[in-house]
């Protein structure tokens, strides 16, 4: 099966720099994805990665381990409005390239 | 227009009533996918499909069936519902890349 492990809360201060960090087992991983939801909305899509590095855009940026089966969100000059639920997801190729989504880290970003 | 719709956004029923989410797209994409939202569960996936003649479980479909009826649409059915149904459902469509697009959900109460 899969499974991801996230943490389930981070807290940081405006202005600072964050990692949220994300470890999976998959036995047909693909390719993680960043979501980021906030209360009472819809997740949206952040980021992907494939391969192995870091993929930048704007203030955040993701980067993927293979051979670790890890990989961290990294946001920086936090904002207010980045206070959210984030969400690591592995796409997998058993069963036709359907995406796992872990738990969920809730960011609280403090002025 | 939202590309993604889901309807009804709220619902409340009693247990064994058969109920019906329905999602529709504007997007063209022929992926569509349902997901459940429990707190600190993150995102759990239900069915998805690949085109009109695709149905596929996910890691939760005892309980539900859905209908691709077109495209655009994918309904999915509770045919008894029971109260630990009671979640926050997504639906989400998406191209062949990576990048999932969500619904703004559905909160639904099983008395």
């Amino acid at each position: 099966g899969q499974s991801l492990e996230q943490p389930s809360e981070v807290t940081a201060v405006e202005g600072a720099i964050v990692q949220i960090n994300c470890t999976y087992q998959t036995s047909g991983f693909y390719g993680l994805s960043w979501y980021q939801q906030h209360d009472g909305g819809a997740p949206t899509f952040l980021s992907y990665n494939a391969l192995d590095g870091l993929e930048e855009t704007g203030r955040f940026s993701s980067f993927l381990s293979r051979s670790d089966s890890y990989g961290y969100l990294l946001l920086q000059e936090l904002q207010m409005k980045d206070s959210a639920s984030y969400f690591c997801a592995v796409r997998d190729q058993t069963g036709g390239f359907k995406t796992i989504f872990g738990a969920g880290t809730r960011l609280f970003v403090k002025a | 227009d939202a590309d993604v719709t889901q309807t009804p956004r709220n619902r409340i029923t009693k247990t064994g009533k058969r109920i019906m989410l329905e999602c529709s797209q504007t997007k063209g994409h022929d992926r569509m996918y349902w997901y459940r939202q429990d707190p600190g569960l993150g995102l759990r996936l239900i069915y998805y499909s690949f085109d009109v003649k695709d149905i596929n479980k996910g890691e939760i479909s005892d309980g539900y069936s859905v209908s691709r009826q077109a495209q655009a649409k994918f309904s999915l059915s509770l045919e008894s519902a029971i109260p630990n149904q009671t979640a926050l459902y997504f639906c989400a469509t998406s191209a062949q890349g990576n990048e999932q697009f969500f619904g703004p959900g559905t909160r639904l109460t099983v008395l």
